[in-house]
């Protein structure tokens, strides 16, 4: 069964740091590009990250460009968000999700953490 | 960027009816979108891929259609599980982005 879960969200101060794992199982995880989604309290899906199999391919949004970074660790079967320079705006709950059928098609998602950016 | 635009918002509509939801890219995106749904404090769940292949394990009153810029979800008899927001999402090219989402309502 695949599953992945999510860890390190909590309250920060703005300009702060934090940094998100993602732990994955059941299935090989060194085959699969992952991503990261975010979703602030009340609104809608925003994607913020994806990374590829083998690291080669990154990409951010331009809201989180400069300021987090997406990384991955395959013998560790762990996905990563470092995450600087922390804003309100950044408060959200944050899922992994594997990359499905398609590149950018999300067939499993984690059950996500939260992040809070306040003073 | 590619934006996706939903309607209706929001959608009021009884247990056994059909149910249909548009998403409008800005831009072709030819067959590259997906339509998720997703229930109070859960992660979403794939539906539709590609937009008309049905997520395996996904009940087949959910449907999907379309290509371009012109994208629907079909539920053909909504069911009490059904209630929820749904999501459309291009992966056409990044960034990729999401729709606004759909709040299907109990009338």
């Amino acid at each position: 069964e695949v599953q992945l879960v999510e860890s390190g969200g909590g309250l920060v101060k703005p300009g702060g740091s934090l940094r998100l794992s993602c732990a994955a199982s059941g299935f090989t995880f060194s085959s699969y590009s992952m991503n990261w989604v975010r979703q602030a309290p009340g609104k809608g899906l925003e994607w913020v990250s994806s990374i590829s199999s083998s690291s080669s391919y990154i990409y951010y949004a331009d809201s989180v460009k400069g300021r987090f970074t997406i990384s991955r660790d395959n013998a560790k079967n762990s996905l990563y968000l470092q995450m600087n320079s922390l804003r309100a705006e950044d408060t959200a709950v944050y899922y992994c999700a594997r990359d499905g059928a398609q590149p950018g098609c999300f067939d499993y998602w984690g059950q996500g953490t939260l992040v809070t950016v306040s003073s | 960027d590619i934006q996706m635009t939903q309607s209706p918002s929001t959608l009021s509509a009884s247990v056994g009816d059909r149910v249909t939801i548009t998403c409008r890219a800005s831009q072709s995106i030819s067959s590259w979108l997906a339509w998720y749904q997703q229930k109070p404090g859960k992660a979403p769940k794939l539906l539709i891929y590609d937009a008309s292949s049905l997520e395996s394990g996904v009940p087949s009153r959910f449907s999907g259609s379309g290509s371009g810029t012109e994208f629907t979800l079909t539920i053909s008899s909504l069911q009490p599980d059904d209630f929820a927001t749904y999501y459309c999402q291009q992966y056409n090219s990044y960034p990729l982005t999401f729709g606004g989402g759909t709040k299907v309502e109990i009338k």
